[in-house]
Parts: C-alpha cells; structure tokens; sequence
C-alpha cells in the first residue's frame, strides 16, 4: 500500500494566518491527490481534488500543489470555521489511503 | 443535490455479520460510483471498498476476504457486509459517492456500529 504521510500533525495559529500543510507519499503518485476537512462528529468535506482543482463550493483561500511524492494544502488566511483537521488522500493505486490527519489548532 | 444516508444496527456481536445500507436521493445511483469509508473512535481514515452501479467492485485487499458490496437500483441504495467482525471492526461508517471511483464528492453523515458482545 502507498503510505501518506502529512506534517505537522498539529499546527497552533491564529485568524487571518496562511497555514501550509505537507502531504508525503511512499512512492510517485502522479497529482492523484485529494484534500478532505473534517469537523468534529462530521464526515469529511472534498476541498481539492487532482493535486490542485479547487472543489465546487470551496473558498478560494484553499489551494494544493504538487506532483510526484510531495504535496501542499495552504490555507491563504485562516478563518474561525478552518480550525479542524484535514486529511490527504492518494487515488494512484489501490487500496486508495489516507494521511494521519493534521490538526489546526488555535493559538 | 446528491444526499447519503446510512441505516443498520449499531451493535453487532462478534464474529457475527456487520451491514449496512446507504440511500441515494437526489440522483441516480446509476451515475456514480459508490464507496464506503470507516473511522475508528478518534483515528484516521480507511477505504474499505467501492462499487459501481452494475457490480463492479474494488475492495481493500486488508478486508477483501471479509467483505461484501452490492447495488439495489430500484431502491437507489448500495449496501456493505462485513462479516467475522471483531472488536477493532468498531467504527464510524461512512457512504460516500464520486463522478469516479477517486474522490468522494459527497457523504453521509456516518453511523457508528460497536462490536461487541
């Protein structure tokens, strides 16, 4: 299986910050990569899917990059509802996986 | 706008068979493809599986001898079986759909099923 790998797991900052989150694969998986939000007791929300193709509905603060094994979501200027957890996930090769999940905490 | 909605029990007793039922409304199971997530109290995520409406199916092979997946078209539903459930079977599961197999566009709002006796 591919293993993702994201960093930090947890990140303290404040309103108005950019906020950058890394996203590792095992091996090269193209820009097959998704960025999900997940809130507490809810399911996750698809934020940007193929590396960097923002999701219908998605603000424009978020955005991805990356191609190969290294990935990015930035958050351009955080607002109170982005302070949660998100998780990477690779489509390149089954089973499809997750990162860890980093948490956004506020500072 | 496409709406998810699991149903089944929330306590299964091991090694018995944990099921579960999502039911699309606002479209057609027909038009996508159609997976299941799940998320143990407090972990990440795990892909068990998808579906595309005529049977085609692609499992994890770490639960492809335990699982099952299935379409109702009439009833716009799909179903997971998971049977020789055990304790760490315990989680949050969740349907969820996509214009492809890749990504999950839209979800629902996950059941959580303890197994335990």
């Amino acid at each position: 299986d591919i293993q993702m790998t994201q960093s930090p797991s947890s990140v303290s900052a404040s309103v108005g910050d950019r906020v950058t989150i890394t996203c590792r694969a095992s091996q090269d998986i193209g820009d097959w990569l998704a960025w999900y939000q997940q809130k507490p007791g809810k399911a996750p929300n698809l934020l940007i899917y193929a590396s960097s193709t923002l999701h219908s509905g998605v603000p424009s603060r978020f955005s991805g990059s990356g191609s190969g094994t290294d990935f990015t979501l930035t958050i351009s200027s955080l607002q109170p509802e982005d302070f949660t957890v998100y998780y990477c996930q690779q489509s390149h090769t089954l089973p499809w996986t997750f990162g860890q999940g980093t948490k956004v905490e506020i500072k | 706008q496409v709406q998810l909605q699991e149903s089944g029990p929330g306590l299964v007793k091991p090694p018995e068979t944990l099921s579960l039922t999502c039911t699309v409304s606002g479209g057609s199971i027909s038009s996508y493809y159609w997976s299941w997530v799940r998320q143990p109290p407090g972990k990440g995520l795990e892909w068990i599986g998808y579906i595309y409406y005529y049977g085609s199916t692609r499992y994890n092979p770490s639960l492809k001898s335990r699982i099952t997946m299935s379409t109702d078209t009439p009833k716009n539903q799909f179903s997971l079986k998971l049977n020789s459930v055990t304790a760490a079977d315990t989680a949050v599961y969740f349907c969820a759909g996509g214009g492809g197999p890749w990504y999950f566009d839209f979800w629902g709002r996950g059941t959580l099923v303890t197994v335990s006796s």
